[in-house]
């Protein structure tokens, strides 16, 4: 099972600000990778997948790469909506996983 | 593109429930469909997926040989039976469409509660 470690837990960032969110994979998952953004109460919504590739919909603030084992979400000017938790997910094999998240909150 | 879940509750352990997961919107023989569980307060934990063309089933090793996804093309609707359910099953659990890359999710459900406690 590939295990993805995303880090940091907790962001604390001021609007207009950059957020830069990892996420590290036991082992390769070539461009694998996708990243969801959640808030409370809602579901997930896919923000990136294969890595670099924005959603149908997904502002040009949100942005994605790296390849094989680490991977960046970034945001490039935090927008009062994108406070939320975000996840990845890889799709190389079997069993699929998720990344244990990280939560973008306001400072 | 809608999703649609219903069956959830309150169970005891070692009990049964049965989740479905209406959908609408696209063409739904065509997509691998999964699901996704998060328990309280926790992250995304994938559950299971039914593909979309080859009619494979892949679960996680933590519902093996309890839980059985199935699907029905002619009404759109996803199906999840859960057996012999734990306490460590309450989760809410969510229907997930598969992109057109099969195994990334586009659309997801609103979610249903499953409880499980004596």
């Amino acid at each position: 099972e590939i295990v993805l470690t995303q880090s940091p837990a907790t962001l604390s960032l001021s609007p207009g600000e950059r957020a830069t969110l990892s996420c590290r994979a036991s082992q390769s998952v070539r461009g694998y990778l996708a990243w969801y953004q959640q808030k409370p109460g809602q579901s997930p919504r896919l923000l990136i997948y294969d890595a670099s590739n924005r959603a149908t919909g997904i502002p040009a603030r949100f942005s994605g790469s790296g390849s094989g084992t680490d991977f960046t979400l970034t945001i490039s000017s935090l927008e009062p909506e994108d406070f939320a938790v975000y996840y990845c997910q890889h799709r190389s094999n079997w069993p699929l996983t998720f990344g244990g998240g990280t939560k973008v909150e306001i400072k | 593109v809608q999703l649609l879940e219903s069956g959830g509750g309150l169970v005891q352990p070692g009990g049964s429930l049965r989740l479905s997961c209406a959908a609408s919107g696209f063409t739904f023989s065509n997509y691998a469909m999964s699901w996704v569980r998060q328990a309280p307060g926790k992250g995304l934990e994938w559950v299971s997926t039914f593909t979309g063309r080859s009619n494979t089933t892949y679960y996680a090793d933590s519902v093996k040989g309890r839980f059985a996804i199935s699907r029905d093309n002619s009404n759109n609707t996803l199906y999840l039976q859960m057996n012999n359910l734990r306490v460590d099953d309450t989760a809410a659990y969510y229907c997930a469409k598969g992109s057109s890359r099969s195994y990334d999710f586009d659309c997801w459900g609103q979610g249903t509660l499953v409880t499980v406690s004596s």
